[in-house]
């Protein structure tokens, strides 16, 4: 059973627009929900990451947008640039303990 | 650069064969989780390790095995390989439990797995 799932698989948007990225997880007990950002070639790196108890965190240009209720959690990316190109990964952990990840979705920033 | 390093970065084996993958957690880091990327997919959480102890294994077959030294690195051991282990193989290092009180999880750059 896929713990979190991740939409889209792909996206391009134009420099300058927003980019938006969901995820919807299963276990009502996960409490800690990172984004994490991968470049070829190397390992995942957070991003942001937001716990059940806030509906919203905001760093730079990333915001976290979190529906406790519908299970859901959304990255945006405003005023995307090529250099934010790269596979976005969502993730869902209970205490740090097991972390689940989505299936990734590229995004391509075009100049 | 994360501070967690993994050696070899790329390694090819056939079935059946043992292969022992390496990471060096980055410094004063005591827990460290290996996950195991097949191409197009996101991490899959094999174990984690917290002070030498497992503390958390995933839906993974005993084949797959792991060690923390006292020095906090590890290694990830898989005997008798099978085709469908080829995948990116991860280590992430933290001071603690990744989330808990702000901790976060540093991953390495990865060890390529191709089994023949």
């Amino acid at each position: 059973q896929q713990q979190v799932k991740q939409s889209p698989q792909s996206l391009i948007v134009q420099k300058g627009g927003i980019s938006i990225i969901n995820c919807a997880y299963e276990n009502t007990a996960f409490d800690y929900f990172p984004w994490y950002q991968q470049f070829p070639g190397k390992g995942p790196a957070l991003l942001i990451a937001i716990r059940p108890d806030v509906s919203e965190k905001k760093e730079g240009r990333f915001t976290i947008s979190f529906n406790k209720s519908a299970k859901q959690f959304s990255l945006h990316i405003m005023d995307s640039q090529p250099g934010d190109s790269a596979t976005y990964f969502c993730a869902a952990s209970l205490t740090g303990n097991q972390f689940y990840f989505g299936t990734g979705t590229s995004l391509t920033v075009i100049p | 650069e994360t501070g967690v390093t993994q050696s070899p970065t790329h390694l090819i084996k056939t079935r059946g064969q043992q292969v022992t993958l390496r990471c060096s957690s980055q410094s004063g880091h005591n827990t460290v989780s290996w996950y195991q990327q097949a191409l197009g997919q996101g991490p899959q959480f094999i174990f984690q390790y917290y002070r030498e102890e497992e503390n958390g294994r995933g839906n993974f077959p005993p084949r797959f095995s792991g060690l923390q030294f006292p020095n906090y690195s590890s290694e990830l051991n898989v005997n008798a390989l099978e085709l469908d282990d080829s995948a990116l193989y991860l280590c992430a290092s933290s001071q603690g439990l990744a989330g808990d009180l702000g901790e976060t999880q540093y991953f390495g750059p990865g060890t390529r797995l191709l089994v023949l």
